[in-house]
């Protein structure tokens, strides 16, 4: 069966620190992939996605994506964290029926 | 932008109450769907639907049910509410073509306790 895997449930990083989270899926020759962040309380905010082309994405709030084939892994980065970048984030894939396959999310923590 | 609304964001409802959540994209979409979200368990769906009258069992279905009469509006039905269904109740909604990718668009939830 198809799997989304995030590694980390939690990661705490200092603000102004880089960020890289994990995620790596189980299926597909050419996936269709997912970042969402979701703030307390809140519905997901699709970050960014992947589908075809250049295999580093950019998305909104300064996120950026890397697809790389090899490891089977969709990695989440941002340069430099801000304490609103607080939340929990989704990896997701898309399937042959246009459902999503989440992973379990990643709780970031900032440090002041 | 897509805009996809959920007509509460919090419900306090006693065991054995009906519950009707009620969801609706303003973009056309053909998909929809409603998600449970629990901590550590991740997103879960419960039912999703492709077209107007159309609906699929999820991963969870049990105990609920659910209407699509027109195409922007998908409602989530819990006939007899349990302590084991309060949750945060997401719906979404999704292009069926190939092009965009199928990203889904959240609405903000619902969190529904029921005592």
């Amino acid at each position: 069966a198809q799997s989304v895997t995030q590694p980390d449930i939690h990661i705490t990083v200092s603000e102004g620190a880089s960020l890289e989270l994990r995620c790596n899926y189980s299926y597909g020759a050419t996936p269709y992939l997912f970042w969402y962040v979701q703030s307390p309380g809140q519905g997901l905010q699709l970050l960014l996605k992947y589908f075809s082309g250049d295999t580093l994405v950019q998305g909104i709030k300064g996120f950026e994506a890397e697809f790389k084939r090899s490891q089977s892994s969709f990695n989440l980065r941002k340069p430099s964290v801000h304490w609103s970048d607080a939340a929990e984030y989704f990896c997701a894939q898309r399937d042959s029926n246009y459902q999503l396959i989440w992973g379990a999310g990643t709780k970031l923590i900032i440090k002041p | 932008d897509v805009k996809v609304t959920q007509s509460s964001r919090y419900l306090v409802k006693r065991t054995g109450e009906k519950v009707f959540l009620e969801c609706v994209q303003d973009m056309d979409h053909e998909n929809m769907f409603w998600y449970r979200q629990d901590p550590g368990l991740g997103l879960r769906l419960i039912y999703f639907s492709y077209d107007v009258k159309m609906k699929e069992k999820g991963d969870i279905p049990e105990g609920y049910s659910v209407s699509r009469e027109k195409k922007e509006r998908f409602s989530l039905i819990l006939e007899s509410t349990s302590t084991n269904q309060t949750s945060m109740y997401l719906c979404a909604s999704s292009l069926l073509d190939r092009r965009t990718g199928g990203e889904q668009y959240f609405g903000p939830g619902t969190r529904l306790t029921v005592t």
